[in-house]
């Protein structure tokens, strides 16, 4: 049972959009930063979406994040069939002398 | 570039430990956090800890207090993170991961008799 809450898939056609809710509580995304990881099969997770609503270079502003209060999205428009991946979100979480939490990931298809 | 290169594949038998290593390069070793986490099987990602490898300072996660220990070597940029008294479901890939931002490949650890 993850910490924060993703629902276990999503799915979309090339070019729609489609957003990924991570619902968590006052002592991780309600206080802290949320980051955004995609993780191909077989591969390392690989930074989407750092402190809420940053990308790092070379990610394609059709990634973007957003938060609100302990719920925080990952939103990705104009859907290609490479978005084919797992999603998970993740935020630092101020209880128990502090520990990193992640979501249970998000399995997007492009359909 | 920054580059996290991990140790290789390891299988061990129940009981036993297994040490991974992390080496980092193109960034300052010393001045981000490196944080473990281990992805078993067709499962999430799980945090075990963290080190600060400036000071050696250490958190880790309440499940796995008492089993692992996570230490550097700041002469040679590399991270390790050791994992005592091996079970099944321990069986997992283990990630280092530089302030969350940079990502080793991954070591996958196998425990069977």
């Amino acid at each position: 049972q993850s910490v924060l809450t993703q629902p276990p898939s999503a799915s979309g056609t090339p070019g729609q959009r489609v957003t990924i809710s991570c619902s968590g509580s006052s002592s991780n995304i309600g206080s802290n930063y949320v980051y955004w990881y995609q993780q191909l099969p077989g591969t390392a997770p690989k930074l989407l979406i750092y402190r809420n609503n940053q990308r790092p270079s070379g990610v394609p502003d059709r990634f973007s994040g957003s938060k609100s209060g302990t719920s925080a999205s990952l939103a990705i428009s104009g859907l290609r069939s490479e978005d084919e991946a797992d999603y998970y979100c993740a935020a630092w979480d101020d209880s128990l002398s502090g520990h990193w939490v992640f979501g249970g990931g998000t399995k997007l298809t492009v359909l | 570039q920054v580059q996290l290169v991990q140790s290789g594949a390891e299988v061990k038998k129940p009981g036993a430990s297994v040490k991974v290593s992390c080496k980092a390069s193109g960034y300052t070793f010393t001045g981000y956090y490196m944080h473990w986490v281990r992805q078993a099987p067709g499962q999430g990602l799980e945090w075990m800890g963290r080190i600060n490898p400036n000071s050696g300072g250490t958190n880790y996660a309440q499940k796995f207090q008492g089993r692992v220990t996570m230490t550097r070597d700041t002469s040679i940029s590399t991270a390790y993170m050791e994992l005592s008294r091996l079970r099944s479901d321990d069986t997992a890939v283990y990630y280092c991961a530089s302030q969350g931002v940079y990502w080793g490949q991954g070591t996958l650890v196998t425990v069977s008799s």
